[in-house]
């Protein structure tokens, strides 16, 4: 299986300030990841696919990056509506897994 | 709009069963392979099963195979998940997962969720 592992696993960040979320893959995935964005007691919400794509409706704030085994997610003026955790997922080879997941809170 | 409503969460004991069920409206739900997603309470996201658009292949991962098992009813634009022999490792809320790949052409990551159904295995 591919292992995912994303860094921090906890960001505390002011509205304003820049974000960035790492994911690394065991091995390379080529740009087959997603990035989903989870609010407490809220089902997942795609943001990112391909690794870079941005999934329609989603705020331009959100950008991709990476491919092969490292990949970022960026938030570029993090708003009240982003405080949430963010998880990584790869689609090259099943089983298709996720990274554990990055808490952004509130400084 | 894209629509997708769980149900058939419960209280389990420990080797028991129960069918969850996901009704979906708002996309040609025959064209779409779908899946499940769990989460464990406080955990992180695990994929569990695909369904390809016409049933016509089924994955599952590891922790689930032998033991629960995938379908869907085209005509009635529904998914289901059987869960048998049920591990208190099990209690998760179970979300379906819309494949945003057409027909053929799944893509394996998942563009729209249900808002999932609580699965609690307890004696």
């Amino acid at each position: 299986d591919i292992q995912m592992t994303q860094s921090p696993s906890t960001l505390s960040a002011s509205v304003g300030d820049r974000v960035t979320i790492t994911c690394r893959a065991s091995q390379s995935i080529s740009s087959w990841l997603a990035w989903y964005q989870q609010k407490p007691g809220n089902a997942p919400k795609l943001l990112i696919y391909k690794a870079s794509s941005l999934e329609s409706g989603v705020p331009s704030r959100f950008s991709g990056s990476g491919s092969g085994t490292e990949f970022t997610l960026t938030i570029s003026s993090l708003q009240p509506d982003d405080f949430a955790t963010y998880y990584c997922q790869q689609f090259n080879s099943p089983p298709w897994t996720f990274g554990q997941g990055t808490k952004v809170e509130i400084k | 709009q894209v629509q997708l409503v769980e149900s058939g969460g419960g209280v389990v004991q420990p080797g028991g069963s129960l069918r969850l069920s996901c009704a979906a409206s708002g996309f040609t739900f025959s064209s779409y392979g779908m899946h499940w997603v769990r989460q464990a309470p406080g955990k992180g996201l695990e994929w569990v099963a695909l369904i390809r658009y016409d049933g016509s292949n089924k994955y599952y991962a590891d922790s689930v195979k032998g033991r629960f098992t995938i379908s869907r009813d085209n005509s009635k634009n529904t998914l289901y998940l059987q869960l048998n022999s049920l591990r208190a490792e099990d209690t998760a809320i179970y979300y379906c997962a819309k494949d945003p790949g057409l027909s053929s052409s799944s893509w394996h990551y998942f563009d729209y969720w249900g808002q999932g159904t609580l699965v609690t295995v307890s004696s």
